[in-house]
């Protein structure tokens, strides 16, 4: 079936170096795409998003790619901070599904110093 | 701005009891609100779509009868866990959806987690 889902599980990633999370997507309906921030014991947090007509959204400190072509999402974390440490999940809502959002497995983030 | 809002922030119960998560959306109004489960180290699993002024959706495999949604208000959603067993121990989260202009964009509750005993 049509599916969210991570390359890597953990990443681990020296402090002040850049991040990169990878997620792949399947569903080709899918016109929306939002990466969150999860701490332990918390609820998500959003992080940024982007629509299916736009290849690169910047934020702060964060920029979102999208490849249509190849189905691919990958969130950049610039200058990686320890309170950048938590789960990072990408969602995709496709197209009139009434905002419902697939969530992929996640990828778990390690801040080393 | 934002803000959703989870109460209780955690609960313990006995098996046989009902529990009652309340879900609300602090800053602005929500017309769709939704309920999802999370086991450890688990990604997030939609259970309901929450509508102000109507019946939930729940998604296939979850009992409506076991999991109660009422939406009462714009920002107000509620969730009861019904006849609680220990299998039914989990974090519990919401999401109230936020529309502006062409972005619908989901903003999460800090979750509920429930132990049953």
């Amino acid at each position: 079936g049509e599916s969210v889902g991570l390359h890597l599980p953990t990443l681990s990633v020296q402090e002040g170096d850049n991040s990169i999370i990878n997620c792949a997507y399947s569903n080709s309906a899918s016109d929306y795409f939002i990466w969150y921030k999860q701490e332990s014991g918390k609820g998500p947090q959003f992080i940024i998003d982007i629509r299916s007509n736009m290849d690169k959204r910047q934020g702060q400190r964060v920029t979102v790619l999208l490849n249509k072509t190849v189905k691919h999402l990958s969130l950049q974390i610039a200058a990686t901070q320890p309170g950048d440490s938590a789960v990072y999940f990408c969602a995709e809502n496709e197209e009139n599904s009434w905002g419902k959002l697939q969530f992929g497995a996640g990828t778990q983030v390690v801040v080393t110093p | 701005g934002a803000v959703v809002s989870q109460h209780p922030s955690r609960v313990i119960c006995k098996s046989g009891t009902s529990v009652k998560i309340e879900c609300r959306s602090l800053d602005f109004q929500a017309t769709t609100m939704f309920w999802y489960r999370q086991f450890p180290k688990k990604s997030l699993m939609l259970m309901a779509t929450s509508n102000e002024g109507s019946k939930a959706t729940y998604e296939q495999g979850v009992e409506k009868d076991k999991f109660l949604i009422n939406h009462a208000s714009l920002t107000l959603s509620t969730l009861t866990v019904t006849s609680a067993h220990p299998e039914d121990s989990s974090f519990y989260i919401c999401s109230a959806r936020l529309s502006s202009g062409i972005r619908e964009t989901q903003y999460f509750g800090p979750g509920t987690r429930l132990l049953v005993l």
